[in-house]
């Protein structure tokens, strides 16, 4: 199967920058996934990565090591609105989404 | 654009009882899935529709639960009879066929099983 890791939680400043990291073990897939979770709202796309580097999307960017399997969600210029579950998921080869437990991270004014 | 609804929004029911949660997708995707989180744990994948046909049901715990896609619409699934540990939140996302990695998700339906 997969194991995704991912801290369970992470508290942060307005304005600051924070990354979350996410570890998975999978022999291949098709693209390494982050969704953003308001608390008792639908999980939002946010990225993907399917090479290894850097995507950058506005004050998000994530990047993914495949030899590693390491991936990152970096936020910068945090706002109280980033106050979320960030979801990491992979897509293996010939299945369907497997997601990590979340990283739920607060904005502190 | 609608997005993906789901109804009913919260489902209380007793051990042995039905429910039918229903998902519509946005208007002309394909893919519909169905995904569930228990508490305190990950979301986890149900089954993969495209359009009215089943292509991976690899998740569904049991065969208490039975997903339908007539028509290639909208969906229901359905818990019968329910047990305490299906409960949790039952997601419903779609994509379109050109884009099948960009999920759209509905806003869930809280299942409680007493």
């Amino acid at each position: 199967g997969q194991n995704i890791d991912q801290p369970t939680e992470m508290t942060a400043t307005e304005g600051a920058i924070v990354q979350i990291n996410c570890t998975y073990q999978t022999s291949g897939f098709n693209g390494l996934f982050w969704y953003q979770q308001h608390a008792g709202e639908a999980p939002t796309f946010l990225s993907y990565n399917v090479l290894d580097g850097l995507e950058e999307k506005g004050r998000f960017s994530s990047f993914l090591s495949r030899s590693k399997g390491y991936s990152y969600l970096l936020l910068k210029e945090l706002q109280m609105k980033d106050s979320a579950s960030y979801l990491c998921a992979v897509r293996p080869y010939g299945q369907n989404f497997v997601f990590g437990p979340g990283t739920r991270l607060s904005v502190l004014p | 654009e609608a997005g993906v609804t789901q109804f009913p929004s919260h489902s209380v029911i007793e051990k042995g009882q039905t429910v039918t949660l229903r998902c519509d997708p946005i208007s002309g995707h394909d893919n519909l899935y169905w995904y569930r989180r228990v508490m305190g744990k990950e979301i986890k994948f149900l089954l993969h529709f495209v359009k009215e046909s089943k292509q991976d049901e690899s998740g569904m715990p049991n065969n208490r639960f039975l997903a339908e896609r007539t028509g290639g619409t909208y969906s229901t699934l359905k818990v019968q009879p329910a047990e305490l540990e299906d409960s949790g939140v039952y997601f419903c996302a779609s994509s379109p066929r050109e884009k099948g990695n960009e999920q759209f998700f509905g806003p869930g339906t809280r299942l409680t099983v007493l």
